[in-house]
């Protein structure tokens, strides 16, 4: 079994800032990881994945995650946030061989002018 | 190229009435599946279809809800009879498995409000 554990429920940040949200997982078996964000009202829109390969993986809107193996982390990385960032950033794994997406709780994104 | 479709995107009923909600995945996409996400929660899963089939309803509160696929592609989901704890925004979503691995694409949800 997988679960995910987001470290912060909400991250309040300055536009033009860094930002980190962070994401542990526990898995018994190898993992893919991904990142899906939810703007207000609406569903959620995958940023990155990782399957294998590189352990740094890039995705849209200029957001990046690092795969660590031995801290079980897959942190999300923007080096300068828009308002427009602004929304649920939701962490998640998938075992291999299985379909199946465990969800964290979620981590609020609050972009402030 | 299309993406997940739900409808309706949001409904008010009263407790103890049903409702029914509609997915139709990206075409081709074999695997659809239905999550239920509380505000302040992350999705889960209640129920994973492959093609016409039931690989997983383990999370489905199957004395309420009950979920088909008739002709694997589209799907509907019905709530009945509606309990107030069941208010939560309604998730399908669909994946195709490729040589490099899974992924599923959501829907932009129902958001079930129940009085």
């Amino acid at each position: 079994a997988q679960s995910v554990t987001q470290l912060d429920s909400q991250v309040p940040v300055f536009e033009e800032a860094p930002v980190e949200l962070r994401c542990n997982y526990s898995s018994s078996v190898s993992v893919y990881l991904f990142w899906y964000v939810q703007y207000p009202n609406q569903g959620l829109q995958l940023l990155l994945k990782y399957l294998s390969g590189s352990t740094l993986v890039k995705g849209i809107n200029g957001f990046e995650a690092e795969f660590n193996k031995s801290q079980t982390s897959f942190h999300l990385r923007k080096p300068s946030v828009h308002i427009s960032d602004t929304a649920e950033y939701f962490c998640a794994v998938m075992g291999y061989n299985t379909d199946k997406l465990i969800f964290g709780t979620g981590t609020r994104l609050q972009v402030f002018p | 190229e299309a993406g997940v479709a739900q409808s309706p995107r949001y409904k008010i009923i009263e407790k103890r009435q049903s409702v029914a909600f509609w997915c139709n995945p990206i075409s081709g996409h074999a695997t659809l599946y239905w999550y239920q996400q509380i505000l302040g929660q992350g999705p889960k899963l209640l129920i994973q279809f492959q093609n016409n089939g039931v690989v997983d309803d383990s999370q489905l509160p199957k004395d309420r809800f009950s979920a088909e696929r008739l002709k694997g592609v589209d799907s509907t989901l019905k709530i009945q009879p509606a309990k107030l704890e069941d208010s939560a925004v309604y998730l399908c979503a669909s994946s195709l498995r490729t040589s490099g691995g899974v992924t599923q694409y959501f829907g932009p949800g129902t958001r079930l409000t129940v009085l």
